[in-house]
């Protein structure tokens, strides 16, 4: 079993939509969580940032955080046609070395049809 | 956010030759940065951790004689594929950190696209 689940995809909606993006972890040692945006051939770019249960929002996205069923979710409002990209989960527990590491959800291709 | 460069951008070898790519860290200075490889339709997978003015710190199943890396400076990470064959081919992609606080931020580069014939 992979550490982070996420279903790749692909994921169409019409513009104006909200889109509702899902990971779940086994790891329970996992303390930070993140939502990063890839557009085709490019490095990702953090979206979202969270370490505790419950809600963040920012702007259009919401992040939300279920520490007790190891689910984490994005939550996109009136989605655009430039929201297409792929969207990656990632969750990181500090290591011996004093950083983060992080691991990746397979990420979920998104498509906003105009 | 902080930025974080890559050159190149992609790149076409033959096999058997070295393929060296630069990471930079252009307005902070990076102690630590990543290596990642990221096949089609797959996740990043952590290569390596850069330190600087130290070993990396290679994961399991890295060949470190394969995939060098060299942290000289605090802005610049590089990463040598080594005699490298079509199955290196591959999305490699750089982060580093910046630290505020307890919190870690990693900043990725734009990647570079390795295609080894």
């Amino acid at each position: 079993q992979k550490e982070v689940e996420q279903d790749p995809g692909p994921l169409s909606v019409p513009e104006g939509a909200i889109v509702s993006l899902n990971c779940t972890y086994s790891n329970s040692a996992f303390q930070y969580f993140m939502w990063y945006r890839q557009y085709s051939r490019k490095g990702p770019e953090l979206l979202m940032y969270t370490y505790s249960s419950g809600n963040k929002e920012d702007g259009r996205f919401t992040a939300q955080v279920d520490k007790s069923s190891k689910y984490i979710s994005l939550f996109i409002r009136d989605s655009q046609p430039s929201d297409s990209a792929t969207y990656l989960c990632a969750m990181s527990t500090l290591n011996s070395g004093g950083y983060q590491k992080v691991t990746f959800g397979t990420g979920t291709k998104l498509q906003v049809i105009p | 956010g902080a930025v974080v460069s890559q050159h190149p951008s992609w790149v076409i070898c033959k096999s058997g030759t070295s393929v060296k790519i630069e990471c930079r860290s252009l307005d902070f200075q990076a102690t630590t940065m990543f290596w990642y490889r990221q096949f089609p339709k797959q996740s990043l997978m952590l290569m390596a951790t850069s330190n600087e003015g130290s070993k990396a710190t290679y994961e399991q199943g890295v060949e470190k004689d394969k995939f060098l890396i060299n942290h000289a400076s605090l802005t610049l990470s590089t990463l040598t594929v080594t005699s490298a064959h079509p199955e290196d081919s591959s999305f490699y992609i750089c982060s580093g950190i910046v630290r505020t606080g307890d919190t870690d931020t990693q900043y990725f580069g734009p990647g570079t696209r390795l295609t080894v014939l």
